[in-house]
């Protein structure tokens, strides 16, 4: 079955630090890849996503590369601010799951001024 | 601002209540998905509706019920509330489409949840 691993949190990052937190999926065939955001008290943003490999997900200055070699998926930004302060979630979808969402438990990001 | 609205914002309910939470889609989505996010964890996937149908279910027992409307609203339905119910109720919605070769494609969008605490 389909399956989604992120690292550990919380992230803890001073302001205009480097960004990244990991993600690896295990699932059939060609899923889609998401990365999730939540603010504290708040549902789930899209933040982004690739939808085939080698695919370029970016929004608001955040990256991830879908790596089907590797069956990775890594979000990545070069300047951290302290409103990025959230949990991001990654997360697949694909035919198996009948297109529901497989997310990752997680990471909690602080950044600090 | 996504455009998914849910109704209410926060309930509180007694072990072996009912409940009906309420989700209305971003205009033109067909899709409604439901998602149970305890504290701390990231959302499981309860069920999903297309075109009024149930296409698709999690790991989550009968009691656990819904319906999608006409208009592609949709109602989660609780029954004999458990302790461990108590969570964050997230709606999704999104368009299913068919795009020949590439197959089905669609993304979901998110409300703002409804969070459920159960005594």
């Amino acid at each position: 079955g389909n399956s989604v691993t992120q690292m550990e949190g919380p992230v803890t990052l001073s302001e205009e630090a480097f960004l990244t937190i990991n993600c690896t999926y295990t699932a059939t065939g060609y899923p889609s890849l998401f990365w999730y955001v939540q603010y504290p008290g708040e549902g789930l943003q899209l933040l982004l996503k690739a939808t085939k490999a080698d695919d370029k997900g970016s929004n608001k200055g955040f990256e991830a590369t879908y790596r089907k070699e590797t069956t990775s998926f890594h979000l990545e930004k070069g300047s951290v601010q302290v409103s990025d302060s959230a949990v991001y979630f990654c997360a697949l979808s694909n035919s198996n799951s009948g297109y529901a969402l497989n997310f990752g438990k997680g990471t909690s990001l602080l950044v600090t001024p | 601002e996504t455009g998914v609205t849910q109704s209410p914002t926060h309930l509180i309910k007694t072990r072996g209540q009912q409940v009906t939470l309420r989700c209305s889609s971003q205009s033109g989505h067909n899709t409604v998905s439901w998602y149970q996010q305890a504290l701390g964890q990231g959302p499981q996937f309860i069920f999903q509706y297309y075109r009024e149908e149930e296409n698709g279910r999690g790991n989550f027992p009968p009691r656990f019920s819904g319906l999608q409307f006409p208009n592609y609203s949709s109602e989660l339905n609780v029954n004999a509330l458990e302790l461990d119910d108590s969570a964050l109720y997230l709606c999704a919605s999104s368009l299913r489409i068919f795009s020949g070769a590439s197959g089905t494609q669609e993304t979901q969008y998110f409300g703002p949840g409804t969070r459920l605490l159960v005594l």
